[in-house]
């Protein structure tokens, strides 16, 4: 079964600094999703990425998948305090549905 | 955007007694709904996928007779969490995949359930 194992599992960063969150698969990757969750709270999707190689980026998020589908990377640049919370990577088939998540990293900014 | 709601955000129940969640899609039909359950400071656990008009296909380790799943509706699946124990509690949240939004690559996750068992 595939597995996904998520670095670093926490992080305190000070506001305005840049920090990056890397999930790894076991299997290759056919649809890689990360989420970010409030402690307690839904889940808010982020972005979705497919092809090796792919880049998307929102605001000030940008998360990359490698050319051999079995690593991404989420990249946070100057973060601030609202980009606190529980960053989950999650693999899957978007015609399927069904997801496996990482175990998750906690931010927190510090102001 | 889509919207997926999930009821009772919280609730609290007395060890023996059964506890029922619901997820609805609020506007979109998803043939296809997804329950994950996720202890504290840990991930999300997937527990069954629930298909509409048809039985739900539960993951290894979930017992089937504990926690019963109903989708009725296209826009309604129900978890019921049947007799239960202290261990059950636990955040539950539910997903759904619009029949339509195969491929597009966004699946919708309810808010989440809280149940405390005592």
């Amino acid at each position: 079964s595939q597995e996904l194992e998520q670095s670093p599992q926490s992080l305190i960063v000070q506001e305005g600094k840049n920090l990056t969150i890397n999930c790894t698969s076991s299997k290759t990757l056919y649809g890689l999703y990360w989420y970010k969750q409030k402690y307690g709270e839904g889940l808010i999707f982020l972005m979705m990425l497919q092809k090796g190689g792919e880049e998307k980026s929102h605001e000030k998020i940008t998360a990359k998948l490698d050319e051999k589908k079995q690593q991404s990377s989420l990249h946070i640049t100057a973060s601030q305090p609202s980009h606190a919370g529980i960053y989950l990577c999650g693999a899957g088939s978007s015609n399927t549905g069904k997801l496996i998540f990482g175990q998750g990293t906690t931010l927190q900014v510090k102001p | 955007g889509a919207v997926v709601s999930q009821h009772p955000s919280w609730v609290i129940c007395k060890s023996g007694t059964s506890v029922k969640i619901e997820c609805r899609s609020l506007d979109f039909q998803a043939t296809t709904m997804f329950w994950y359950r996720q202890f504290p400071k840990q991930s999300l656990m997937l527990m069954a996928t629930s298909n509409e008009g048809s039985k739900a296909t539960y993951e290894q380790g979930v017992e089937k007779d504990k926690f019963l799943i109903n989708h009725a509706s296209l826009t309604l699946s129900t978890l019921t969490v049947t007799s239960a124990h202290p261990e059950d509690s636990s955040f539950y949240i539910c997903s759904a995949l619009p029949g339509q939004g195969a491929g597009t690559g966004e699946l919708f996750f309810g808010e989440g359930s809280r149940l405390t068992v005592l």
